[in-house]
């Protein structure tokens, strides 16, 4: 089945500093990819649609200098959470869409990143 | 406000019994629906799902049932399993191209054996 692999799983970093969280499709074409944030308790959070060559959609509140998005090829979308907060801490998780499913259907899930900032 | 709704945190049943687990939603623009299962430290993987012309989806143990006029859903596992214990999302979708998922919060089902 598709396989989305997400990298790093857990990632400790300083105030001030910038995290990438890679996504990556192996086995299939993503054209699309979502990136989602989970508070404890709380639901996955939207936070942004990646689509393959173009600007990704950000969600309402959602800010779009700290939060840079980048999906330059079929199968990778990065996220990198710049100069990092406490509050920034949370568990982030991809997901690629197969271009070649039906929309809803297509989705599959990165294993998530565990993101600490100190 | 919350267009997908899991007013229960948590659930706790007995292993070989039935688990029902229950999504409200507010937008009636929402064209499929979905179910998620997500272990700790792991991303969602999908469960079953069931599309607006139907009311129930049987897939195994996991059954889905929608009530458009209510605008609610249920998904029940039976008989239930101890390694059914997860997080379970309820997710809906517009459709269209872009069939962005909205997430309810979650229900977390402890199966006790």
């Amino acid at each position: 089945g598709a396989v989305v692999s997400q990298h790093p799983s857990r990632v400790i970093c300083k105030s001030g500093t910038s995290v990438k969280i890679e996504c990556r499709s192996l086995d299939f074409q993503a054209t699309t990819m979502f990136w989602y944030r989970q508070f404890p308790k709380q639901s996955l959070m939207l936070m942004a649609t990646s689509n393959e060559g173009s600007k990704a959609t950000y969600e309402q509140g959602v800010e779009k200098d700290k939060f840079l998005i980048n999906h330059a090829s079929l199968t990778l979308s990065t996220l990198t959470v710049t100069s990092a907060h406490p509050e920034d801490s949370s568990f982030y998780i991809c997901s690629a869409r197969d271009s070649g499913q039906e929309a809803v259907y297509g989705y599959t899930f990165g294993s998530g990143t565990r993101l600490t900032v100190v | 406000d919350q267009q997908v709704k899991q007013n229960s945190p948590s659930l706790s049943v007995q292993e070989g019994r039935i688990s029902i687990l229950n999504c409200d939603y507010t937008n009636s623009m929402f064209d499929y629906f979905l179910w998620y299962k997500k272990y700790p430290a792991e991303g969602p993987t999908f469960l079953i799902s069931i599309s607006s012309i139907k009311d129930k989806n049987e897939d195994g143990r996991f059954t889905v049932f929608l009530n458009k006029s209510a605008k609610h859903l249920s998904l029940h596992i039976v008989p239930s399993q101890p390694g059914d214990s997860a997080v379970y999302f309820c997710a809906a979708s517009e459709g269209g191209s872009q069939g962005n998922l909205i997430f309810g919060k979650g229900t977390k089902l402890s199966v006790k054996p």
